[in-house]
């Protein structure tokens, strides 16, 4: 069965500052896809990054990238210079088995940036 | 371009009352998925629609529990009879269809349901 976890429930950085949330997943299918979604108290989820599995190039958006180690079983957020609306909920994801299009969510992590 | 719609955004209710919950994805969008998040969770998919039809709904507590997708367009989960546990954040979400890795979904505000 698939599964992800984020270990972090709190994060706290500094406005401007990077921070990496954690992400570790585990699946025996050898084609998956990795997202990161952002939930603001406003409830929406909004989808951040994308990362294949058989993507060779870590995958980057704006502030967004996403520090994939295929080996580790790893797809660790990096959010680079943080702003205060940076402040969210944030959920890591993953295909389920079969390309169904179901999603698998991490617990999540609750990152509060200070001004 | 609207994102998925969805009502209301919030319900309190007594147990053993009905409930329902309506979503309108975004045009052309046939695939079709209501989540529940309980507090402090990430969100559990209940069902999945392709087009009108149920094609994922392992997960949907039949004996209290119902969704349709009338002409594959609306939606509409229902809970008959609501029970304490069922409070939670429902969401919805529509993605053009399925059968990749890279499936992107887009969510709507959900309806945070709380049953008293």
């Amino acid at each position: 069965a698939q599964k992800i976890t984020q270990t972090q429930p709190g994060m706290f950085v500094q406005e401007k500052e990077a921070v990496t949330l954690d992400c570790t997943y585990d699946t025996s299918d050898q084609s998956y896809g990795l997202f990161w979604y952002k939930q603001p108290s406003s409830g929406e989820m909004i989808f951040l990054i994308y990362q294949g599995s058989y993507d060779e190039q870590n995958a980057t958006e704006g502030r967004y990238s996403l520090n994939f180690q295929k080996a580790r079983k790893s797809a660790n957020l990096v959010i680079s210079a943080s702003q205060l609306g940076d402040s969210a909920m944030y959920f890591c994801a993953m295909t389920g088995s079969g390309n169904t299009g179901k999603l698998i969510f991490g617990q999540g992590t609750t990152l509060q940036v200070k001004p | 371009e609207a994102g998925v719609v969805q009502s209301p955004r919030y319900k309190i209710i007594e147990k053993k009352q009905p409930v329902a919950f309506w979503c309108n994805p975004i045009s052309g969008h046939n695939t079709l998925y209501w989540y529940r998040q309980n507090l402090g969770q990430g969100p559990e998919l209940l069902i999945r629609y392709e087009n009108e039809e149920a094609v994922d709904d392992s997960q949907l507590p039949k004996d209290r529990f119902s969704a349709e997708r009338l002409k594959g367009v609306d939606s509409t989960l229902k809970i008959q009879p609501a029970e304490l546990g069922d409070s939670a954040v429902y969401l919805c979400a529509s993605s053009l269809g399925f059968g990749t890795v890279y499936n992107e979904q887009f969510f709507g505000p959900g309806t945070r349901l709380t049953v008293l």
